[in-house]
């Protein structure tokens, strides 16, 4: 497709459990950033890569969140451990040029993947 | 810290009826402010960017301004379908985005 696309659309795991996020930027796509969105509020970056190499994890709020780009296209996002305060919306983006480039080119966002833990 | 805020929270309008979305922020650097439109279930939809003071961009019913402090996003004589969620998000050293109006239009 010619979109971003994310999988799967919703998550329900138990406190403790695994989960991977994945995300399909659009082809030919340098930057990748991963969000994540609160119920009612905006999204928080979690973290970026350029092509395969992760520039900035400053966002990510503990070690137990993972992400990896390994071929420069497909990410996945990787929550170890998880904790109910990680319930939250998961958004990717992808951009054409690197972030350092940035002129009028906008981030393409995915729908999303739901994340639920109980 | 980069911070960006938006006002209202959320707005309630009668179709036709024109307003004004605000967001202020505190970027160090701002290289540039994006407008967003959000709707339920749904990834953020970019709509603008404003590089400088000054500038205005339009598309449609939306004309986002910006100022060295606040962009503005005017809506004239709104639609029940311009509905959803617009966020701003200011880039500096990384998107930092706002909370975001939930916009409401009733016909």
């Amino acid at each position: 497709g010619a979109g971003v696309s994310q999988s799967p659309r919703y998550k329900v795991a138990k406190r403790g459990q695994d989960v991977a996020l994945r995300c399909d930027p659009i082809s030919g796509h340098v930057s990748l950033f991963w969000y994540q969105q609160a119920l009612g509020q905006g999204p928080e970056f979690l973290t970026y890569f350029q092509n395969e190499a992760q520039l900035d994890k400053s966002g990510l709020p503990s070690d137990r969140f993972f992400a990896e780009r390994p071929e420069g296209s497909v990410s996945t996002l990787k929550i170890q451990r998880t904790q109910q305060e990680d319930s939250a919306v998961y958004l990717c983006a992808s951009s054409y040029l690197r972030k350092t480039e940035y002129s009028n080119q906008p981030q393409h966002f995915g729908d999303g993947t739901r994340l639920s833990i109980l | 810290e980069d911070q960006v805020t938006q006002s209202p929270e959320a707005l309630r309008l009668q179709e036709g009826e024109s307003s004004s979305l605000n967001c202020s922020y505190t970027v160090s650097g701002l290289r540039g402010l994006f407008w967003y439109r959000q709707d339920p279930g749904k990834g953020p939809e970019f709509l603008f960017t404003l590089y400088s003071a000054g500038e205005e961009k339009e598309k449609e019913r939306l004309k986002a301004t910006l100022t060295k402090k606040e962009s503005f996003l005017h809506i004239t004589a709104p639609k029940p379908e311009d509905s959803a969620t617009y966020l701003c998000a200011a880039y500096g050293q990384n998107f930092v985005f706002g909370p975001g109006t939930r916009l409401s239009v009733l016909p």
